[in-house]
């Protein structure tokens, strides 16, 4: 089993605010890390996929850092919208493209 | 969106019945994947295929079998369905990486709701 968490479990926040969770996964034997929206009752969808220390990424209000030497992942939202809520996942790739996922942060977002 | 398809979409069955389910893809990836969706563990890997009759375990292997005949299927066998088995399960597929294993994002199937009595 390998060590791939994700912090907070849950999130709740109001319209407009900005927000940021965490993945911290094995940092000997990096590949790659993924980051996954999950949206209720749909199936999840790749957001990232980050291989370079001091990546960043962003996709419209959602970003994404990563260090490898340290083993964590930030995902930021900003502004966040209704729409943003989802369970956000990260994935850690080991032996040969196997994944192991980390347990998702979910986030709720009120109007 | 990446062409995976799973069916059944829905089984109900009974203890000790086997069950397959079916993934079936149109983008030609070398890569599929069976994982398990519950409450609290997020998704967890079952088994995956990296090529036509190449298959290994996941983390949750226990009860399961897979096979991969052609590029475009893989079935997902529990031989004797038990109701710890009563969950909703994805079946994701993935390219061949680019230079860097796992650099490459996986495409999920819409899932299947299992429930075993």
């Amino acid at each position: 089993i390998l060590n791939v968490e994700q912090s907070p479990q849950s999130l709740h926040v109001q319209e407009g605010d900005s927000t940021n969770f965490t993945c911290s996964f094995p940092s000997s034997n990096f590949y790659a890390l993924h980051w996954y929206r999950w949206e209720t009752a749909k199936s999840p969808e790749a957001l990232f996929v980050m291989t370079l220390n001091g990546d960043e990424k962003k996709k419209g209000r959602i970003s994404a850092t990563l260090n490898t030497k340290e083993g964590y992942s930030y995902l930021y939202i900003k502004g966040s919208q209704p729409e943003d809520s989802a369970t956000y996942l990260c994935a850690f790739p080991y032996n040969f493209n196997k994944f192991y996922f980390g347990s998702g942060t979910k986030l709720n977002v009120k109007p | 969106d990446a062409g995976i398809t799973q069916s059944p979409r829905h089984k109900v069955t009974e203890t000790g019945t086997p069950v397959t389910l079916r993934c079936h893809q149109t983008e030609n990836h070398r890569y599929m994947y069976w994982y398990r969706q519950d409450p609290g563990h997020g998704l967890r890997l079952i088994h995956y295929s990296y090529g036509v009759k190449d298959t290994d375990k996941g983390e949750v292997s226990d009860g399961y079998s897979v096979s991969r005949s052609k590029t475009e299927d893989f079935l997902l066998t529990l031989e004797s369905a038990t109701s710890s088995q009563t969950s909703v399960y994805f079946c994701a597929i993935s390219p061949e990486a680019l230079g860097v294993e796992g650099n490459q994002p996986q495409h999920f199937g819409d899932g299947t709701r299992l429930s075993i009595l």
